[in-house]
């Protein structure tokens, strides 16, 4: 079975302070994505990352940066963190057959 | 812009009862459709995978189909249990693996 597992579940965090949340994968996958869900707003595209060392813009990147420096391994960083960033931030990987796992989701607040 | 709808967005049903829930998307031109599950506070998981070729796909008690000329999907749970609560989310996949996600129907089977 695919594993993903992200590193917290919750996590409470102040404003300005920089954030990493880190996801790990364990099925070789070249593909990794990471989303945002809110309530009325649904799950939207962050970043994603198709090989080591390559990311590209989703559908709403501003104030958010990534890292892939390892395959299994994809890293989404908030560089100061603000209120409006409070949101459960849900990590995927994608199978050859195009068929996407999730992890757990990190909730995470910035108060 | 791809845009996906899921109505009703919340759903009550007795236990036992078989029941549909409804998917549509604006473009036709799809790679493939993927039906989620989600409890409170908790991730994704994967319940199956519609690549655009097919016309549907089962596992279980679950049924989805897949008319991409109309835009439309539809997840069919047979013999529904209280343990079948939750939200489902549909997501379609553009070239690259993007999924773009509906809201979700919140299922409530009730004993």
């Amino acid at each position: 079975d695919v594993k993903v597992t992200q590193s917290s579940r919750y996590l409470v965090k102040r404003t300005g302070e920089k954030v990493f949340l880190e996801c790990v994968q364990d099925m070789d996958h070249e593909n990794m994505f990471w989303y945002r869900q809110d309530p009325g707003l649904g799950l939207r595209l962050i970043y994603f990352s198709y090989d080591v060392k390559m990311k590209e813009k989703g559908d709403i990147p501003e104030g958010y940066s990534v890292s892939r420096e390892k395959k299994e391994r994809f890293s989404l960083i908030l560089e100061s963190a603000s209120t409006n960033q409070t949101s459960m931030y849900l990590c995927a990987s994608r199978t050859l057959k195009d068929e996407q796992y999730f992890g757990p989701g990190t909730r995470l607040t910035v108060t | 812009k791809q845009e996906v709808t899921q109505i009703p967005a919340a759903l009550s049903v007795p236990e036992g009862e078989n029941l549909v829930l409804n998917c549509s998307f604006t473009d036709s031109a799809i790679y493939n459709l993927q039906w989620f599950r989600q409890d409170p506070g908790k991730g994704l998981t994967s319940l199956l995978l519609i690549q655009s070729s097919q016309r549907e796909q089962t596992s279980g008690r679950l049924n989805a189909s897949l008319d991409k000329s109309s835009g439309r999907s539809t997840l069919y749970i047979a013999a529904s249990q209280p343990g079948d609560s939750a939200t489902y989310l549909c997501a379609v996949s553009s070239q690259g693996g993007k999924l773009i996600f509906g809201q979700g129907t919140e299922l409530s089977v009730k004993p």
